[in-house]
């Protein structure tokens, strides 16, 4: 079955740092990865969407890479903000099913 | 702003008992997922309907799971009997439709406890 792996320990940063976010993958090729933003207690929130041709996708201070030899993506903040702080998610598509990462919880200090 | 809407929001049960979730999704939106997200972990797929039709219920436990879409507008997904090991929150999704590429939209879930 399809495993992902996302940096398994929180990841604290400095206001104005760029925050990087990794997701490894092994036993499928999807056609495209997704990364989602999650508060507590809510539901996650979809942020970029990378297809397997695409190196890299940008979105405001957002940043995506997707290196399909290495099977992993990554996912940068840049002037990461207090009000970045969540978890992120990653998913990705394995046939006609749906995979998500553990996420990585990201807190940005002041 | 269209949202997917799901209640209840909390639900406290006891073991053996039954529960039910029920979900509405963005107007227009073919596909409808099913998600259990265990405290720490990431969402894991239960079910997917494509309109009224199930696509993938492959991580669906039959045996106390049930889910239908029965107009292919808005969904309830049943448990009987609950058992400790269920709680968790249940989030619902939708997107526009299957193919690939697309965006889901999440709910803000059912924290279920089971006692």
């Amino acid at each position: 079955s399809q495993k992902i792996e996302q940096n398994s320990e929180a990841l604290n940063i400095q206001e104005g740092k760029t925050a990087t976010l990794t997701c490894n993958y092994t036993n499928y090729s999807p056609a495209y990865l997704q990364w989602y933003r999650q508060d507590p207690g809510r539901g996650p929130v979809f942020l970029l969407l990378i297809r397997e041709n695409e190196k890299e996708k940008r979105k405001e201070r957002l940043k995506v890479t997707f290196d399909t030899t290495l099977k992993q993506s990554l996912f940068h903040i840049t002037a990461s903000q207090p009000a970045d702080s969540a978890t992120y998610l990653c998913a990705l598509d394995a046939g006609n099913q749906f995979y998500f990462g553990t996420g990585t919880s990201l807190t940005v200090i002041p | 702003e269209a949202e997917v809407a799901q209640s209840p929001r909390y639900k406290i049960t006891e073991k053996s008992q039954a529960v039910a979730f029920w979900c509405d999704p963005i107007s227009g939106h073919a596909t409808l997922y099913w998600y259990r997200q265990i405290l720490g972990q990431g969402p894991e797929l239960l079910v997917q309907f494509q309109d009224e039709s199930v696509v993938d219920d492959s991580q669906l436990p039959k045996d106390r799971f049930s889910a239908e879409r029965l107009k292919g507008v808005d969904s309830t997904l049943k448990i009987q009997p609950a058992e400790l090991g269920d709680s968790a929150m249940y989030l619902c999704a939708s997107s526009l439709s299957l193919a690939g590429f697309i965006e889901q939209f999440f709910g803000p879930g059912t924290r279920l406890t089971v006692l």
